[in-house]
């Protein structure tokens, strides 16, 4: 595997079900990132680990838990999503800050019933 | 205040037509960085191309160019020759060291037509 792996690329779910999101990045980059893009809205920044250190929460609701175990690895853990949260759910890794290219994954295009 | 304005919606083009895709920033730092991305109907943002500050020197890849123009705050993005697998949405970013964040513009939706 190379880049950025997201799994599962499609995901339909409940109001009330439980899933998560996963991103691997096979670069050896320290930062990485979740993004929601929503039709016709910009590209929303969610979530930035660095060094498996949350360094950014930009006011996304609980029900969205991100999780980084290590540096490789991310997860979104969902749980009680509403409609308006589907949307395509990108993760990106860098080297490191806002100075340097993120590489993206496929995505996860999420349905919320 | 940080800013990219990507004032096209959208561009429909005939192949083999030049087509520019217009990018303006805001920022007040004097280091800053600014990228390119692609995203095809795929739905992934492919990267291409990383530009400081620093280098105003026009770049060219392919059939790809880019055009920074720090006097009038822009970096523009011309395809040259354009062809059907060059219909995506174009996004224009903004990134500094000191963020992890890159402001990314609204996007430009480019269709080139057979």
């Amino acid at each position: 595997e190379t880049g950025v792996t997201q799994t599962p690329r499609h995901l339909v779910m409940g109001m009330t079900n439980k899933k998560s999101l996963k991103c691997e990045q096979h670069l050896g980059h320290n930062a990485m990132y979740w993004y929601k893009q929503s039709a016709k809205k910009p590209l929303e920044l969610m979530f930035v680990y660095s060094l498996e250190e949350r360094v950014e929460n930009n006011s996304v609701p609980s029900r969205f838990s991100p999780e980084c175990p290590n540096s490789s690895h991310l997860f979104l853990h969902l749980h009680t999503l509403q409609p308006e949260d589907s949307a395509l759910y990108l993760c990106a890794s860098s080297q490191d800050t806002g100075s340097d290219e993120q590489f993206f994954g496929p995505g996860t295009r999420l349905t919320v019933l | 205040a940080q800013k990219v304005t990507q004032a096209q919606t959208e561009i429909s083009v005939v192949e083999k037509e030049d087509v520019t895709l217009d990018c303006v920033y805001e920022t007040r730092d004097t280091t800053y960085y600014l990228f390119w991305y692609k995203q095809p109907p795929s739905g992934e943002l492919v990267f291409l191309i990383r530009r400081n500050s620093f280098d105003e020197q026009n770049e060219i890849s392919g059939r790809y160019s880019w055009n920074f123009q720090k006097s009038t705050s822009s970096f523009n993005f011309t395809i040259t020759a354009s062809q059907v697998v060059d219909s995506a949405v174009y996004f224009c970013a903004l990134g500094r060291d000191s963020s992890y964040k890159l402001i990314f513009g609204s996007g430009t939706r480019l269709l080139v037509r057979p």
